[in-house]
């Protein structure tokens, strides 16, 4: 039962061009969202939340919407760098709950210089 | 800038041996959570840890396991009798309650290998 999905297991994109990593999710009660990098050997390090009260959320090259009707979301990293090159894993999770995440199964960014 | 630390980084050990895990959480932090990734495979909720008692477990999280938090700053992770099918990253994590919604800090991970 995936309640959070990514369906792009990887993402190739140029330096200094957009990358748009985008997430699904079938829960309604869902009503935080979370971003979080991940490299090889490391856990997971948060990048940027969007509450369901927004549509759009940014911080500095990264950007989160939201579309709750469509019950979508995107990450837009503009513009890519190298060091971007990482697992980016979807997550939310329900205010009535204990904050417990449920995640998608990531997509694996690559920034080519 | 404060940081959950795991160790052991890697255990090794054989399938019915009991395994402990440790973590220490930001010290500040109220919420206390284990998550596990088995490899090729998401990120997985295990349990989480409010006021000295579990607040939430998933199915995973049967008798197998348990959670303690022994001192102020310490908390483990135990699989009693391990399976094969416990291989897998075991991860950390800690949140402030400052507010409904803020975000969870993890730990660098303790890879599990059950032979």
């Amino acid at each position: 039962d995936q309640q959070v999905k990514q369906n792009s297991p990887s993402l190739s994109v140029q330096e200094g061009r957009i990358s748009i990593l985008n997430c699904d999710y079938t829960n309604s009660m869902f009503d935080y969202f979370l971003w979080y990098k991940k490299y090889p050997a490391e856990g997971p390090t948060f990048l940027i939340s969007i509450s369901s009260i927004k549509d759009k959320n940014e911080d500095g090259r990264f950007t989160v919407f939201l579309n709750k009707s469509a019950k979508h979301l995107s990450l837009h990293i503009v513009p890519s760098q190298p060091g971007d090159s990482a697992v980016y894993f979807c997550a939310a999770y329900y205010g009535g709950s204990q904050g417990n995440l449920i995640f998608g199964k990531g997509t694996k960014l690559s920034v080519k210089p | 800038e404060p940081e959950v630390t795991q160790t052991p980084s890697h255990q090794v050990t054989q399938m019915g041996q009991e395994v402990i895990l440790r973590c220490v959480p930001i010290s500040n932090h109220l919420y206390f959570y284990w998550y596990r990734q088995i490899l090729g495979q998401k990120v997985e909720f295990l349990v989480s840890f409010y006021n000295n008692e579990i607040s939430e477990k998933s199915e995973i999280f049967d008798d197998q396991f348990s959670v303690e938090r022994p001192d102020g700053s310490n908390f483990t992770l135990k699989i009693r009798s391990t399976k094969l099918e416990d291989s897998a990253m075991y991860f950390c994590a800690s949140r402030l309650i400052a507010g409904l919604y803020n975000e969870q800090f993890f730990g660098p991970g303790t890879r599990l290998t059950v032979l």
